[in-house]
């Protein structure tokens, strides 16, 4: 079955920095990603759509100069969380969608990366 | 704009009972509809669809859902529950059409089954 990665699975970053995280589709090519944010006993929220070799659509209220992402290739999203603070602890959850199926397929998910920033 | 809403934050139920987990939609057109389970810190696990066609899905471990368009409901069901069942489980609805797949998920049901 189609497999989605991410790496790292977690992390724990000082306030101010930067954070990359790396979301592969491992045997199919992603057309498109989304990543989501999920807090604590909460629903995911979808922060952006990730096309590959254009910008991406970010949803309303969500920072596209504090959350970058970059679709570089059919296989690969990154969202980088730049100069982070401690609210943007959470729950990280990309997913994509195989370019081969059609639009009623669903979209696999990958394990999620847990983001501390202290 | 689509939304789906799950009505139950927890359920509870014995195990080897009848499980039911709720989900109500609102969506221009026919609906995709989706549900997904999530153990802890992980991510979503594809349980099952309806698209078009029969009413009731039938998906992984043993899961199934019946699409009821009058009631604008998808719920999910499992004729006994196994406490490895114990999750978060989202519903999620997709408007069909083109340019668009986004997911609008559900806020969550936490199942509990109790051995």
């Amino acid at each position: 079955g189609a497999v989605v990665s991410q790496h790292p699975s977690w992390v724990i970053c000082k306030s101010g920095t930067s954070v990359k995280i790396e979301c592969r589709s491992l045997d199919f090519q992603a057309t498109t990603m989304f990543w989501y944010r999920q807090f604590p006993k909460q629903s995911l929220m979808l922060m952006a759509t990730s096309n590959e070799g254009s910008k991406a659509t970010y949803e309303q209220g969500v920072e596209k100069d504090k959350f970058l992402i970059n679709h570089a290739s059919l296989t690969l999203s990154t969202l980088t969380v730049t100069s982070a603070h401690p609210e943007d602890s959470s729950f990280y959850i990309c997913s994509a969608r195989d370019r081969e199926q059609g639009a009623s397929y669903e979209q696999y998910f990958g394990p999620g990366t847990r983001l501390t920033v202290t | 704009a689509q939304s789906v809403a799950q009505p139950e934050d927890q359920v509870n139920v014995a195990e080897g009972n009848p499980l039911t987990v709720k989900c109500t939609y609102s969506v221009s057109g026919n609906p995709y509809l989706f549900w997904y389970v999530q153990y802890p810190n992980r991510g979503l696990q594809f349980l099952l669809k309806y698209i078009t066609g029969d009413n009731l899905v039938k998906g992984s471990y043993g899961f199934e859902a019946e699409f009821n368009k009058s009631q604008t409901s998808f719920h999910l069901k499992k004729p006994s529950a196994l406490v490895s069942d114990s999750a978060l489980y989202f519903c999620a609805v997709r408007a069909p059409g083109a340019g668009s797949y986004q997911l609008t998920f559900g806020k969550g049901t936490k199942l509990s089954v109790i051995p």
